[in-house]
Formats: C-alpha cells, sequence, structure tokens
C-alpha cells in the first residue's frame, strides 16, 4: 500500500475559479478526512465520511466547499469561486474504524497546497 | 468537544541538548493522545500515540511523551536532540470527534 496519495501537490489559482483536489486513502481505510492548514496554524478540521456517507461538516466548510466519496474509495474537494482566503494547504487522511486494537490513528497524505492569487 | 493548548510556539535548541514540547488538552471524554511531526512542504506523520496502558509512550527515534491524566498533559520529550528533529510537532486529541490539533511547536535544532 503506498498510503494516503493527494493531488495535485500545487495548485496556484485565480481569484474566482474552482478548484477540485483529489485524494486516494488507504484502500482498506474506510473513514476519510479533509483538513485545512493555514500558515502558522495546526490542521482544522473541515469534514469527514464513513464509506461513501458524509458524516460531519466544519462551519469553516462553507457553501462553497463541496466534498464527496463516491463508492466509498477515493474522495474529492471542491472549492468554487476562490477567495484568496482560502489559499492554505488542503490535507487528507484515512483510518480504519471499529477497531481499537492496535489503532494507528489517521494517515495523511502529503496535501495539496493552494495559491489564489 | 476537545481542544489542545501547545504552551510554546517555538523552541531552539542545541544539538544534543534535551527538550520537552509542551501540550495540555481539555476533554469531557475519554481521549486519545497523538503527537505528529510535519517537515517542510510535507504532511503530517504520526510521531507517537496514547490509546490505553502505560502512560508512557515511545517512538522510534528516541522521542517519549508520558499522558499525565491529573494534569491534562502529554508532554513531548527527547533526551538529545539532533539536527535532523528539526521541524513543526503538532499534539492532538481525540474524543466523541475527529482529531483536533494544536497550534504546533516549531523545534529548531541549533548546530
Amino acid at each position: 500500500d503506498t498510503g494516503v496519495s493527494q493531488d495535485p501537490r500545487h495548485k496556484i489559482t485565480k481569484r474566482g475559479q474552482n478548484v477540485t483536489f483529489r485524494c486516494d486513502p488507504i484502500s482498506e481505510h474506510n473513514r476519510l478526512y479533509w483538513y485545512r492548514q493555514t500558515l502558522g496554524q495546526g490542521p482544522e478540521f473541515l469534514t469527514y465520511f464513513q464509506n461513501e456517507a458524509q458524516l460531519e461538516k466544519s462551519r469553516l466548510l462553507s457553501d462553497r466547499f463541496s466534498a464527496e466519496r463516491p463508492k466509498g474509495s477515493f474522495s474529492t474537494l471542491e472549492i468554487q469561486r476562490t477567495e484568496q482566503g482560502d489559499s492554505a494547504m488542503y490535507l487528507c487522511a484515512s483510518s480504519l474504524e471499529g477497531r481499537r486494537a492496535g489503532w494507528d490513528g489517521y494517515t495523511f497524505g502529503s496535501g495539496t497546497r493552494l495559491t489564489v492569487v | 468537544a476537545q481542544s489542545v493548548t501547545q504552551l510554546d510556539s517555538q523552541v531552539p535548541v542545541f544539538e544534543e541538548a534535551p527538550v520537552e514540547l509542551r501540550c495540555n488538552y481539555s476533554s469531557s471524554v475519554s481521549v486519545y493522545l497523538f503527537w505528529y511531526v510535519q517537515y517542510p512542504n510535507q504532511g503530517l506523520q504520526l510521531l507517537l500515540k496514547y490509546l490505553s496502558g502505560s502512560t508512557l509512550v515511545e517512538s522510534i527515534n528516541g522521542f517519549e511523551a508520558e499522558f499525565n491524566k491529573s494534569q491534562t498533559s502529554f508532554h513531548l520529550r527527547k533526551p538529545s536532540v539532533h539536527i535532523s528533529d528539526t521541524a513543526e510537532y503538532f499534539c492532538a486529541v481525540k474524543g466523541n470527534t475527529p482529531l483536533v490539533f494544536g497550534k504546533g511547536t516549531r523545534l529548531s535544532v541549533i548546530a
């Protein structure tokens, strides 16, 4: 298993454009999470999925943000009408829930760095 | 809800000196505790975790952390740091919500 993959690694976009990021989790993991990290801050939770169901969304996730996880495998995070304040590192993580013994917590991808100009 | 406070935003330390990065948490439920490390332009890597059992947990590269329930702390220590330990360190807590992170501590090891 190659871990959690995120694509692209970097994205520069003009204000007002739409962007979409992809995350491929560890294949046997049933939960997938999206976090946002701005400069000098810790990661902030955005949303998560249990298989294909989106179970929770943070207040940080405005109406311009949408996330999907079709078929419970990869996930996409779309930002519509980007703003300069959306510039951040977007991190994806996955975990296997339901088995507490030896639980490894979340495995993170390398992130997608978004710059809105 | 849970929260995490990392008391130091930056910690400079000379090579081979000991270091402690402080972490306090708040939660009304039982928690799991984690330390993650982040190198520049990379994602987060799990350093060590406390789930249950022994309150002292260790990583493979010499870091250790002790869960102190009465003080709601999970401080990270290393007796002798190396240049390669220079990175951002994040303490995180999981209770009945997804993982909550502190703001991070930047450890800078000086030769």
